[in-house]
């Protein structure tokens, strides 16, 4: 079946510098990428989203990036901070609202 | 956006009883969504609830086991049964507006002893 493979499990960054969270999914009929932030304690929720025409989109301090021919695709956060610390997941859908999830990255920020 | 109130926000429970699980949205919405996510792991939709009609279950979940209800366009209740240890979990309820976001309220932690 459909799945989406998210690595690394775990990422420890020193404080301000850059983090990098990649996914790479198996259908080729998704079209939606979205990127979730689920602070301890909390839902997730939504940070970044990208659609399959566009290769990159960008928000203040994240990006995302997107290669539909390799079928992958990256958060990048730069000038990280310690309220960048939670779990993120990706996620990739072909209809509304039917989402593969990512097992998930746990971002340490060192300070 | 969509505002999600949970209750339950946590709750230890016995083995072989059942819970329920209130979701209450802002706003009305057309799809309400029920995910369970285990200690340290990945969200696992449980079913998608529509007003009107019967929920939607997942493979691997059934309607005796998670019995859903959604009275109206901004409610759903989620019921766990017959709860055991493995079900010790924390229970998401989710929605969107249509723009492909989710919204997802804060959860509910329910340990089972």
């Amino acid at each position: 079946g459909e799945n989406v493979e998210q690595h690394p499990s775990t990422l420890s960054v020193q404080e301000g510098d850059s983090a990098v969270i990649k996914c790479t999914y198996s259908d080729s009929a998704s079209n939606y990428f979205p990127w979730y932030k689920q602070e301890l304690g909390k839902g997730p929720q939504l940070i970044i989203d990208i659609r399959s025409n566009v290769g990159e989109k960008k928000d203040q301090r994240i990006a995302v990036t997107l290669n539909k021919t390799a079928k992958h695709f990256s958060l990048h956060i730069t000038e990280t901070q310690p309220e960048d610390s939670a779990v993120y997941f990706c996620a990739a859908s072909y209809s509304n609202y039917q989402l593969i999830w990512g097992a998930g990255t746990k971002l340490i920020i060192k300070p | 956006s969509a505002v999600i109130s949970q209750k339950p926000s946590r709750d230890i429970c016995q083995r072989g009883t059942s819970l329920t699980i209130q979701c209450q949205v802002d706003s009305q919405v057309t799809m309400m969504f029920w995910y369970r996510q285990q200690p340290g792991q990945s969200l696992t939709l449980i079913a998608t609830a529509n007003q009107g009609s019967e929920a939607t279950y997942e493979s691997g979940f059934v309607i005796d086991k998670f019995p859903i209800s959604r009275p109206n366009l901004t409610f759903s209740t989620l019921t766990v049964s017959n709860m055991s240890p493995e079900d010790s979990s924390i229970y998401l309820c989710s929605t969107g507006l249509g723009g492909g976001e989710l919204f997802f309220g804060e959860g509910s932690r329910l340990t089972v002893l």
